[in-house]
């Protein structure tokens, strides 16, 4: 199974700072038909989780720009700039290039 | 809009075989695969299996041997059965709606509890 290294586990952060949250895959996330499907999730306290951004860079409908994905091959970021209190929660990214899907284990978003 | 619904029994006991339904509204089981995902309490999210659109099915290979995902179109309902029970099976169980390969909406889960 490919094995989804999320980092940091814990990220505090001051309202309107910025945060960057890291996912490396035990194998490369590109598939065979040249897509990469590393996904970003944010749950927040109590809620289902919803999907931020998909197919490494996306945003998904109705999601701010203040979310970014970047990054290939194994290594990916997610960028929050300008957080605000609707941001916080646990955010997972997830990978959907090998069977079986897997989910990185989560970073929790908090305030500083 | 896009719906999805879990419903299923709450608490079982170990051993025995769990059933949950999704129930969908706002797009058709035909054109989009639903998947099963599953967060134990205070912990993070395992993918349990997919229903793709065509009908056919993945299965995470940690509980192959243990699940079975169907449906019935006419109905818009997914189903999920899994058996032999353990207490490490409880948690959160979330249907979502496949867009492509990723989850695009997610109902709002229905709590399984294994326990004696």
């Amino acid at each position: 199974d490919v094995v989804m290294t999320q980092t940091p586990v814990s990220l505090p952060v001051s309202l309107g700072g910025q945060a960057s949250i890291s996912c490396r895959s035990s194998q490369s996330l590109v598939h065979s038909n040249g897509n990469t499907y590393l996904h970003w999730y944010l749950q927040k306290p109590g809620q289902s989780p919803q999907l931020l951004i998909y197919r490494v860079s996306n945003r998904f409908s109705g999601v701010p720009d203040r979310f970014s994905g970047s990054g290939s091959g194994t290594d990916f970021t997610l960028k929050i700039s300008r957080v605000e209190p609707e941001d916080l929660g646990d955010y997972y990214c997830l990978q959907s290039t090998h069977f079986p899907l897997t989910f990185g284990s989560g970073t929790k978003l908090e305030i500083k | 809009q896009v719906q999805l619904e879990e419903s299923g029994p709450g608490l079982m006991q170990p051993s025995e075989t769990l059933s949950l339904t999704c129930t969908v509204s706002g797009f058709s089981l035909t054109s989009n695969g639903v998947g099963w995902v599953r967060q134990p309490l205070g912990k993070g999210l395992v993918w349990m299996g997919t229903i793709w659109a065509g009908g056919s099915t993945n299965y995470n290979s940690a509980v192959q041997s243990r699940l079975s995902i169907s449906r019935d179109t006419s109905k818009s309902q997914v189903f999920l059965k899994m058996n032999s029970l353990q207490p490490e099976d409880t948690g959160t169980y979330y249907c979502a709606r496949q867009e492509g390969y990723w989850f695009a909406y997610w109902g709002q889960g229905t709590l399984v509890t294994v326990s004696s």
